[in-house]
């Protein structure tokens, strides 16, 4: 059964940092990965999408990176602004089996001005 | 505007009587899914939707029913609801299901407490 973590629940950075956020999973076969923010009494909004195939996608001053051997995503995130303040969630999509997305529980993540 | 709908965004009831949260996306997406957020266990899938008339369980079906009619709605039914769904639900919509899709839409979240 595919687990995802991510590490750490929360984080708290002053603005401009550069920061990492982390997603494992334990069944490396994925179809693809997804990254999403998630503001306070609102859904999720989709950032940043990696196929199986892919290394890395950017959008801006975000980039996500995927090691599928190792079983671990990173979303980097430069120069961070308080507007950055959200949770971010991993979601796996299984190559097998169900149709679903994995999520993980997400990093809580507040920059300061 | 692209968008999924849900309603109510807030309720409190009691146990044990039935309650229907909408939901409706405006895009012509085939797969549609209701999913629970509780703290510590992240998102957890209740059930999802190929298409109209098609459904099938997530990981956490128990004590609830949905429907697929039409296209556009996918209501989630608590027949005899119980305090241990109380949650914050959402509902999410893609062009096709996972995995081969790209972005999924969400819904602003429902949260219902049970008393």
């Amino acid at each position: 059964k595919q687990e995802v973590t991510q590490i750490p629940a929360a984080l708290s950075v002053p603005e401009g940092e550069n920061l990492v956020l982390n997603c494992s999973f334990t069944d490396s076969a994925i179809y693809n990965l997804q990254w999403f923010r998630q503001d306070p009494g609102k859904g999720l909004t989709s950032l940043l999408l990696i196929q199986s195939s892919q290394r890395e996608q950017t959008s801006g001053r975000l980039n996500a990176s995927l090691d599928k051997s190792s079983g671990r995503s990173t979303l980097y995130i430069a120069a961070s602004q308080p507007g950055d303040s959200a949770t971010y969630l991993c979601a796996v999509g299984q190559s097998t089996g169900f149709q679903k997305l994995v999520f993980g529980t997400g990093t809580r993540l507040l920059v300061s001005p | 505007e692209a968008q999924v709908t849900q309603n109510p965004r807030y309720l409190i009831t009691v146990t044990g009587k039935k309650l229907t949260v909408t939901c409706s996306q405006n895009m012509n997406h085939e797969y549609m899914s209701w999913y629970r957020q509780d703290p510590g266990l992240g998102l957890r899938q209740i059930y999802y939707s190929m298409n109209v008339e098609v459904t099938d369980k997530g990981d956490v079906p128990e004590g609830y029913k949905v429907s697929r009619k039409e296209k556009r709605n996918f209501p989630l039914i608590l027949e005899s609801p119980s305090p241990n769904q109380t949650s914050l639900y959402f509902c999410a919509s893609s062009l096709q299901a996972p995995p081969n899709t790209g972005e999924l839409f969400f819904g602003e979240g429902s949260r219902l407490t049970v008393l």
